[in-house]
């Protein structure tokens, strides 16, 4: 079936700089692409969304890119901190649809 | 978590017993969902409510239950645990701009024995 994934389950990055967190999906049809950040121990918060009809879109340090001709979807953290250690989900949904799929999830490890 | 409880937070259990949790909301938010979430997994959506009394099955459904009779609470069942039902379940709730902004409770660890 039609799913969306992660390509790496593990990044590990030194403090500071940037990363970046991929995402392959397989539906097309998908309108909207999420990021949510899990820290240990708690449930997923929600980061940013795009829509489908945008290729960028920036919030506070972060940055997600939407490239439809090969359904890549990415995360972009800038000057990460210790405080961005967690698991970053994408997840995907459709106008009408009240549900996400999610991803299996990469875990990021800040390097002090 | 802000307006997510989850109860319990723990819970030991039996393998045939059956277990019901709670999730309850204060932010009136139509739509409300549990999910599991394994190792490897990601995170799976059982069943997810679109109003009082208004619910369907999600991709992991077999062996589970909802209900919702107040806008404010979804219970989710396990009509007789098993031990592949131990997880962490989490609930969520979202309202009518769309599922892409769920908000997520804190998480029931659960051990089926």
């Amino acid at each position: 079936g039609e799913s969306v994934g992660l390509h790496l389950p593990t990044l590990s990055v030194q403090e500071g700089d940037n990363s970046i967190i991929n995402c392959a999906y397989s539906n097309s049809a998908s309108d909207y692409f999420i990021w949510y950040k899990q820290e240990s121990g708690k449930g997923p918060q929600f980061i940013i969304d795009i829509r489908s009809n945008m290729d960028k879109r920036q919030g506070q340090r972060v940055t997600v890119l939407l490239n439809k001709t090969v359904k890549h979807l990415s995360l972009q953290i800038a000057a990460t901190q210790p405080g961005d250690s967690a698991v970053y989900f994408c997840a995907e949904s459709s106008v009408g649809d009240y549900k996400l799929s999610f991803g299996a999830g990469t875990t990021v490890t800040v390097r002090a | 978590d802000a307006g997510i409880t989850q109860s319990p937070r723990h819970k030991v259990t039996e393998t045939g017993t059956p277990v019901t949790l709670r999730c309850h909301q204060t932010e009136n938010h139509r739509y409300m969902y549990w999910y599991r979430q394994d190792p490897g997994h990601g995170l799976r959506l059982i069943h997810y409510s679109y109003g009082v009394k208004d619910t369907d099955k999600g991709e992991v459904s077999d062996g589970y239950s909802v209900s919702r009779s107040k806008t404010e609470d979804f219970l989710l069942t396990l009509e007789s645990a098993t031990s592949s039902q131990t997880s962490v379940y989490f609930c969520a709730i979202s309202d009518d701009r769309g599922a892409y902004e769920q908000y997520f409770g804190p998480g029931t660890r659960l051990t089926v024995t």
